[in-house]
């Protein structure tokens, strides 16, 4: 079981928006803007599209999106197209011994 | 241009060891944090280790702590995993991955190479 809730899939048609969850505690997600999102497709490294919560690295769409409220971070891809047909998943440090968790990933399809 | 290399991957026995390495170029290894992040077959991602951009900071998941080691040689420009006692559940894609702000957030990963623990 990961330490972060994600849903295990999300679906949604051409040019619609979807958003998926990510919910964690008060050690992780609820209590720091530490949590990044991650694109990746079967058999690639993942790709990363947000950090600290709301903010895109260089080169990354602006139809990715992230925001956090509580212990839960959410990503919205806006204006969904077939390439965004991927695995998703969320990411957050945390102040126990292990610093980094990850969420079992979200799978989403373009219908 | 950013590239990150890994290699050493293979099969292993259980309690067997292996050294996983990344060789890093377009950037300073000695500039940045970097990782390890492993991915077992149909899984998530997992966070295995980091080592500081200094090299004096180094840290563990517990699921690895004490069976495996994370190393950079700034001079080779390279990261390296040394993982020993081996176990079936270590079987994965280990990437090496390149911290964006010094937070955890992955933003250069290599191609990954596969471990597979099994007798």
């Amino acid at each position: 079981q990961s330490a972060l809730t994600q849903p295990a899939s999300v679906s949604g048609s051409p040019g619609q928006s979807i958003t998926m969850s990510c919910t964690g505690t008060s050690s992780d997600v609820g209590g720091y803007n530490h949590v990044s999102w991650y694109q990746q497709y079967p058999g690639k490294a993942p790709k990363l599209l947000i950090y600290a919560v709301s903010n895109r690295p260089s080169g990354v769409s602006n139809r990715f999106s992230g925001s956090k409220s509580g212990n839960t971070a959410s990503l919205t891809i806006s204006g969904l197209q077939a390439e965004d047909e991927a695995d998703y998943y969320c990411s957050s440090y945390r102040s126990t011994s292990t610093l980094v968790v990850f969420g079992g990933g979200t799978k989403v399809t373009v219908l | 241009e950013v590239q990150l290399v890994e290699s050493g991957g293979g099969l292993v026995k259980p309690g067997g060891s292996l050294r996983l390495s990344c060789a890093a170029s377009g950037f300073t290894l000695s500039s940045y944090n970097m990782n390890w992040v492993r991915q077992a077959p149909g899984k998530g991602l997992e966070w295995v280790s980091s080592i500081s951009s200094s090299g004096n900071y180094i840290y563990y998941a517990d699921s690895v702590k004490g069976r495996f080691t994370i190393s950079g040689d700034f001079a080779k420009n390279s990261l390296y995993l040394q993982m020993n006692s081996l176990r079936a559940e270590d079987t994965a894609v280990y990437y090496c991955a390149r911290d964006h702000t010094g937070w955890f957030d992955f933003d250069y990963w290599g191609q990954g190479t596969l471990v597979t623990v099994s007798s």
